[in-house]
């Protein structure tokens, strides 16, 4: 059975940091891409960030990029996201998702596995 | 970078009844990066279609995608009671894999 388990949130002052954990299991990690979306309280879906299987392709949001980083560690089946200059607006539940087939990053088809998710808060 | 915009906001519908909902790209995308997922209160999402058209596992088959181009529908054929959620249209680009801001299919 595919499991995600998301780790890390809490709640943060702007300008902090945090990182969070997703530590997968039931399939060949190394195998496939992985992402992370997040979801402010009563809103819609916005994808963060997405890392391919071996990490040679990265992509970011917009309106995440140069603050957060995406990683992960195949040897221990953990995808990272580490957030820095956090924002009132990054306040969200943050799920780690998994793509539906290996292989190229913008073939992936869709995200067929997703955690429960972390809640990020971000209130001074 | 491309924006995926979903019609209507709301859709509002009885048990029995067709639900047709538009995903509309900014720029042409291939149909082979194009998903769409149901997201029920309080839950993660779930897959339901990809590849715009393929049904992903489990799922039944009142559900159908289809569209090309710029513009992709998700069709459930006669809604069922569990059937009444949000939807968002998801895309995988060259660099971005954004998604919709969803349609949300409730009780009429």
């Amino acid at each position: 059975e595919v499991q995600l388990l998301e780790s890390g949130g809490g709640l943060v002052q702007p300008g902090g940091s945090l990182r969070l954990s997703c530590v997968a299991s039931g399939f060949t990690f190394s195998s496939f891409a992985m992402g992370w979306v997040r979801q402010a309280p009563g809103k819609g879906l916005e994808w963060v960030s997405a890392i391919s299987a071996g990490s040679g392709s990265i992509y970011y949001a917009d309106s995440v990029k140069g603050r957060f980083t995406i990683s992960r560690d195949n040897s221990k089946n953990t995808l990272f996201l580490q957030m820095n200059s956090l924002r009132v607006e990054d306040t969200a539940v943050y799920h780690c998702a998994k793509a539906l087939r290996g292989g190229a990053m913008i073939a992936v088809g869709g995200l067929d596995y997703w955690g429960q998710g972390s809640l990020v808060t971000v209130s001074s | 970078e491309i924006v995926l915009t979903q019609s209507p906001g709301t859709l509002s519908l009885s048990p029995g009844e067709r639900a047709t909902l538009s995903c509309r790209a900014s720029q042409s995308v291939s149909s082979s990066y194009l998903a769409w997922y149901q997201q029920q209160p309080g839950q993660s999402p779930r897959l339901l279609i990809y590849d715009a058209s393929s049904r992903a596992t489990g799922i039944p088959d009142r559900f159908s995608g289809s569209g090309s181009g710029t513009d992709f529908t998700l069709t459930i054929s006669r809604l069922e009671p569990e059937d009444f959620a949000v939807y968002y249209c998801q895309q995988f680009g060259s660099s971005t894999w954004p998604f919709g801001q969803g349609t949300k299919v409730e009780i009429k």
